[in-house]
């Protein structure tokens, strides 16, 4: 298995500008979810996703952001316009169905910098 | 509200044993997990506890205790690779993770 995917690795931008993060969880898993990691603030969640649906999006900053799960392998998380504090380092991960119920995959994540 | 503490460093030597300590403030408990991260890299998953008790896997052991609201990761056997942040999450009512800042762990030869 590929394990969780996530696109792009690397995102350097400016001010204002939209960003699109994308994820491809581990096949046949059935949660997803978002978090971002800061110096300051640690890792924090932003949103999850149960067969797809969101259920708990109250980590999320502001309006700016926002996350969408069109299909079981696909989901992206959006910032428009994007701030210079938005930088971080943007987690993935994905979770199975019975007998891997506790345990998140994280992917290998996509730092972000805004200038 | 959620609220995880932990040491922010820890030094320890190769082939000794150190124990990181974690407490939660959680509305609603539903789990207790240790992460492991290296510089630069996604989080590993390394113990879930839900019960009173320890967890032995290996050279880690994992510690919880409900009513105090309190855990602690055991490394034992030290190893230069286990230089690490160690990280502490808390479930709660839902399914999302509420993680402590980590512990750095430094392992001196």
């Amino acid at each position: 298995d590929a394990g969780v995917i996530q696109s792009p690795r690397h995102e350097v931008t400016e001010m204002g500008q939209e960003v699109t993060l994308r994820c491809k969880p581990i096949s046949g898993h059935n949660s997803l979810f978002w978090y971002r990691q800061t110096m300051m603030r640690g890792l924090e969640l932003l949103i999850y996703f149960n067969n797809n649906v969101p259920i708990d999006d109250s980590g999320m900053p502001e309006d700016r952001f926002s996350a969408k799960m069109p299909n079981a392998s696909f989901s992206t998380l959006k910032i428009q316009p994007s701030e210079p504090r938005d930088s971080a380092v943007y987690f993935c991960a994905s979770r199975g169905g019975a007998g891997d119920y506790n345990e998140q995959f994280f992917g290998p994540g996509t730092r972000l910098t805004v200038l | 509200g959620q609220n995880i503490d932990q040491p922010t460093e820890m030094t320890a030597t190769e082939g000794a044993i150190v124990q990181i300590n974690c407490t939660y403030q959680t509305s609603g408990f539903n789990g207790l997990f240790w992460y492991q991260q290296h510089a630069g890299e996604a989080p590993t998953f390394l113990s879930y506890n839900v019960l009173d008790g320890l967890e032995e896997k290996g050279r880690f052991s994992s510690f919880l205790s409900r009513s105090k609201g309190y855990s602690y990761l055991l490394l034992k056997e030290l190893q230069m690779k286990d230089s690490a942040s160690y990280l502490c999450a808390a479930r709660g009512g839902a399914d999302g993770l509420t993680f402590g800042k980590g512990t750095h762990l430094i392992i001196q030869p």
